[in-house]
């Protein structure tokens, strides 16, 4: 069955380390998604990209950056990680600009 | 701009009895919506979506919302509540402006539905 999946599911790191948080989606969906949830603010979205190549800001997108070198694959990548970013990552797909989104489990980070 | 609010961050039912979630929206384009439900430590999974057509819309679960476009509402109802309807849930909408769809996510910031027994 196609699927979305995250990786790590949970990850510790230290202030001022890069880390980077993989999604992988094997639906071939053009559009793929990060958003991170906190309490008290819902989902907010990161970045978005889409199609290959192509990548785009989201409302709370410093600190962070995405590349798309193929279909399947939306990395997303903290420069220097920061305490404020300790937060739920969640990873999001869909075919079209008209169809629902379909997420992934998400990765737990915790900056310390 | 888009943008969507969840009246009630906490609602809690009965074991049988009606569940109402409300959520309000706030769009100058026919918005596209949906309700999404998340479970502890799980993503989030798509309950239903509106796009065009039919206003009232069913969902897995036995979940439905209706949208009121002169009441700018999509509310979700479940007529008798199970236990395992205990989780959150998310209304959101889907971004548009006068060239279209954009498909980017705007949520509320969520309900938590309690059911007791």
């Amino acid at each position: 069955d196609a699927e979305i999946t995250q990786s790590p599911r949970h990850k510790i790191t230290e202030t001022g380390r890069q880390v980077t948080l993989a999604c992988h989606q094997t639906w071939n969906h053009n559009n793929m998604f990060w958003y991170r949830q906190d309490l008290g603010h819902g989902l907010r979205l990161i970045h978005y990209s889409y199609g290959v190549h192509d990548t785009n800001k989201g409302e709370v997108s410093d600190g962070y950056s995405v590349s798309r070198s193929n279909t399947e694959d939306l990395p997303l990548t903290l420069e220097s990680a920061a305490s404020s970013q300790t937060s739920v990552y969640f990873c999001a797909s869909s075919e079209s600009m008209r169809s629902p989104q379909y997420f992934g489990p998400g990765t737990r980070l915790t900056v310390t | 701009a888009q943008s969507v609010t969840q009246l009630g961050s906490h609602v809690s039912v009965s074991e049988g009895a009606l569940v109402l979630l409300r959520c309000n929206y706030s769009s100058s384009v026919p918005p596209y919506l949906f309700w999404y439900v998340q479970y502890p430590n799980q993503g989030l999974q798509l309950l239903l979506k509106y796009t065009t057509g039919a206003t009232l819309v069913k969902g897995i679960n036995g979940f439905e919302a209706e949208f009121k476009k002169s009441e700018t509402s999509f509310h979700l109802t479940k007529p008798s509540a199970h236990m395992s309807d205990a989780a959150e849930y998310f209304c959101a909408v889907s971004e548009r402006n006068y060239g279209g769809a954009t498909n980017k996510l705007i949520f509320g910031t969520g309900t938590l539905l309690a059911v007791q027994p």
